[in-house]
């Protein structure tokens, strides 16, 4: 799988949108992005993935551009809820998920009141 | 609502004990895995499973062993346990490109 890079920390105001950038110059055409997010004490928890068009869903927006080289995903409305470890994770979908996923160090925002 | 349960949220072994870690989906997933999770080092696959009796090697699985006899429950087990498998260790389901995780067992070996 493709290697990712994500800034270490970001804080974000309450109510505002918070755009979590990621990296992943050397993806292949066949690779996924995936993002998931994990909460202090919990298990990680899925938020969206896509191949090359933009997706949404009622977490999050997923934007990826042209190239694939690089991926953003935004919350349009953070809460103080969404203070987590967000993680960019690049893999190809085998289509049974029975592929493990790597995890790189993520990044940890930080929603501010 | 989907479910990954583990037996424990906190568990304390000593040195050389059997140690089982149990988790159960709710959701028939073919698919079951195995990670720990150490500060510094991110979440790393341990073992997982792709259906009943089937089980596959992951990134590291030095240590550990599975059993999946039954489709819902997917078990790791420590032949003897060792300090240095002190660790979160996290269970997790999929069918197809989602994966549920579950809570958690925060492992202590003394």
């Amino acid at each position: 799988d493709a290697k990712t890079t994500q800034p270490p920390s970001m804080d974000c105001a309450e109510g505002r949108a918070a755009n979590l950038p990621c990296n992943h110059s050397t993806i292949s055409g066949n690779e996924y992005v995936y993002w998931y997010r994990q909460i202090h004490s919990q298990g990680p928890q899925y938020i969206i993935h896509g191949l090359k068009n933009n997706e949404t869903n009622e977490m999050a927006s997923l934007i990826i551009t042209e190239d694939r080289k690089s991926s953003t995903l935004i919350l349009p409305h953070a809460t103080l809820r969404d203070t987590a470890v967000y993680y960019c994770i690049v893999r190809v979908d085998s289509g049974g998920g029975a592929d493990g996923l790597t995890f790189g160090k993520g990044t940890h925002l930080i929603i501010q009141p | 609502d989907v479910k990954v349960t583990q037996s424990s949220r906190y568990l304390v072994k000593r040195t050389g004990e059997k140690v089982f870690l149990e988790c159960v989906q709710d959701m028939d997933h073919e698919n079951m895995f195995w990670y720990r999770q150490d500060p510094g080092l991110g979440l790393r696959l341990i073992y997982f499973s792709y259906d009943v009796k089937m089980k596959e090697k992951g990134d590291i699985p030095e240590g550990y062993s599975v059993s999946r006899e039954k489709k819902e429950r997917f078990s790791l087990i420590l032949e003897s346990a060792s300090t240095n498998q002190t660790s979160m260790y996290l269970c997790a389901s999929s069918s197809h490109y989602e994966q549920y995780f579950g809570p958690g067992t925060r492992l202590t070996v003394t």
